[in-house]
């Protein structure tokens, strides 16, 4: 089935600093790509649409300064938390579909395993 | 895309069936439901999905009821891997960027 990888699976770094988390389609292309956030006890929360070789869509309240979202290529988008603080401590998630010749609307997301970011 | 309303929690026995309640009274005939799972620490996993015909996979069953108002996932034989966040979602398939909204789910314990 298809695979969604993400890296790194778990990061710690310093309040200020930048850390990018990568998330690739493994056996399919993905032209659409989407970033969660997930709080500890609480349910995943939409940050934003991640489009191949267009900006990203981004959910209300999420600041795109912050979060930023690339995706170059059909296969890779990566999520920048930038000049992080402890408050973004979270576990971040991306998912995709598969959408090759054949493939329906209808498929289900595939997710990654997830990064966990721990601020200090 | 419809709300769906699931209980909070619910415990059950292993090797026994679990069945999964999910109200979608809201559902419009164009919408999918969808369910997945969370196994803590890590991202979710899909587990089946229908539009209105009942469908089994390897993992699952999904009852529809008829008028789509509500659906039942039956994990057949539970095991302790099953405990797990299982989350009911309907939604519009008809574009590609068509994203997932999460609810609070049911948190299903599944005990020795």
């Amino acid at each position: 089935g298809a695979v969604v990888s993400q890296h790194p699976s778990w990061v710690i770094c310093k309040s200020g600093t930048s850390v990018k988390i990568e998330c690739r389609s493994l056996d399919f292309q993905a032209t659409t790509m989407f970033w969660y956030r997930q709080f500890p006890k609480q349910s995943l929360m939409l940050m934003a649409t991640s489009n191949e070789g267009s900006k990203a869509t981004y959910e209300q309240g999420v600041e795109k300064d912050k979060f930023l979202i690339n995706h170059a290529s059909l296969t890779l988008s990566t999520l920048t938390v930038t000049s992080a603080h402890p408050e973004d401590s979270s576990f971040y998630i991306c998912s995709a579909r598969d959408l090759a010749p054949g493939g329906v609307y209808n498929s289900p997301l595939h997710f990654g395993n997830g990064t966990r970011l721990t601020v200090t | 895309d419809a709300k769906t309303t699931q209980p909070t929690s619910m415990d059950c026995a292993e090797g026994r069936a679990a069945n999964l309640p999910c109200n979608h009274s809201t559902i419009s005939g164009n919408e999918y439901v969808y369910w997945y799972r969370q196994i803590h620490s890590q991202g979710p996993q899909y587990i089946i999905h229908g539009l209105k015909n009942n469908e089994t996979n390897e993992m699952a069953s999904l009852i529809i009821t008829e008028d789509r108002k509500s659906s039942t996932l039956i994990l057949p034989h539970a095991t302790l891997r099953d405990t797990a966040v299982y989350y009911c979602i309907v939604r519009v398939s008809h574009a590609a960027g068509n994203k997932l909204t999460f609810g609070g789910g049911t948190r299903v314990l599944v005990k020795p």
